[in-house]
């Protein structure tokens, strides 16, 4: 069975500070990993990796993969109030193409 | 970009009845499209796995006679809760894309009293 663990659950910071996100995961035939930003309703698409040591970037928020330690982390640099919400980290394997999602990450940004 | 919607947004119910939702694919024909569930602070987890013209795959733990998929054509796709019990009140979300995994539907809030 699919294993994903993010961390920490929850973190408060204040605008301007960095934030960063913890992704590790188990998977049998390892496709994708993608991270979403839920807040009030379905969650919303930032980014998906696929290969290993290369940094995927928008704006202020960026995210790595490392594949052999089967981590990914998400930052995010000069937060804003409008980050806070929950982050989800969620893996899909090659056999088919359903996703398994971590507990999610609550990120409260405060002014 | 690929664009799903999900109705309706939020719905009420009393327990004992039948609540469908829909799930459409606006600009682009799924094959495959995902149904799932989330309850309070608790992340996505995946009820079934939608196929079109054919019967659906449930995740262990999902009654299927209690939720019904039906994907009867490329575009759309329905999950109906059957029977309804307080205990099903959740958010219930779609998934289809061209590429899964890139694009939700804006969820349904079922509230079941």
């Amino acid at each position: 069975e699919d294993k994903v663990v993010q961390s920490p659950l929850s973190l408060v910071v204040h605008e301007g500070d960095t934030v960063t996100l913890n992704c590790s995961y188990e998977v049998t035939n390892f496709r994708s990993l993608l991270w979403y930003k839920q807040e009030k309703k379905a969650p919303t698409f930032l980014f998906m990796l696929t290969s290993s040591g290369i940094e995927k970037k928008s704006g202020r928020l960026s995210s790595i993969l490392d594949k052999k330690e089967l981590f990914s982390i998400l930052n995010i640099t000069a937060t804003q109030t409008g980050d806070s919400a929950v982050y989800l980290c969620a893996v899909e394997g090659s056999n088919d193409y359903k996703l398994s999602f971590g507990a999610g990450t609550t990120v409260t940004v405060r002014a | 970009g690929a664009v799903v919607s999900q109705h309706p947004s939020r719905v009420i119910c009393k327990s004992g009845t039948s609540v469908k939702i829909e799930c459409r694919s606006l600009d682009f024909q799924a094959t495959t499209m995902f149904w799932y569930r989330q309850f309070p602070k608790q992340s996505l987890m995946l009820m079934a796995t939608s196929n079109e013209g054919s019967k659906a795959t449930y995740e262990q733990g999902v009654e299927k006679d209690k939720f019904l998929i039906n994907h009867a054509s490329l575009t759309l796709s329905t999950l109906t809760v059957t029977s309804a019990h307080p205990e099903d009140s959740s958010f219930y979300i779609c998934s289809a894309s061209p590429r899964p995994g890139y694009t939700f539907g804006s969820g349904t809030r079922l509230t079941v009293v």
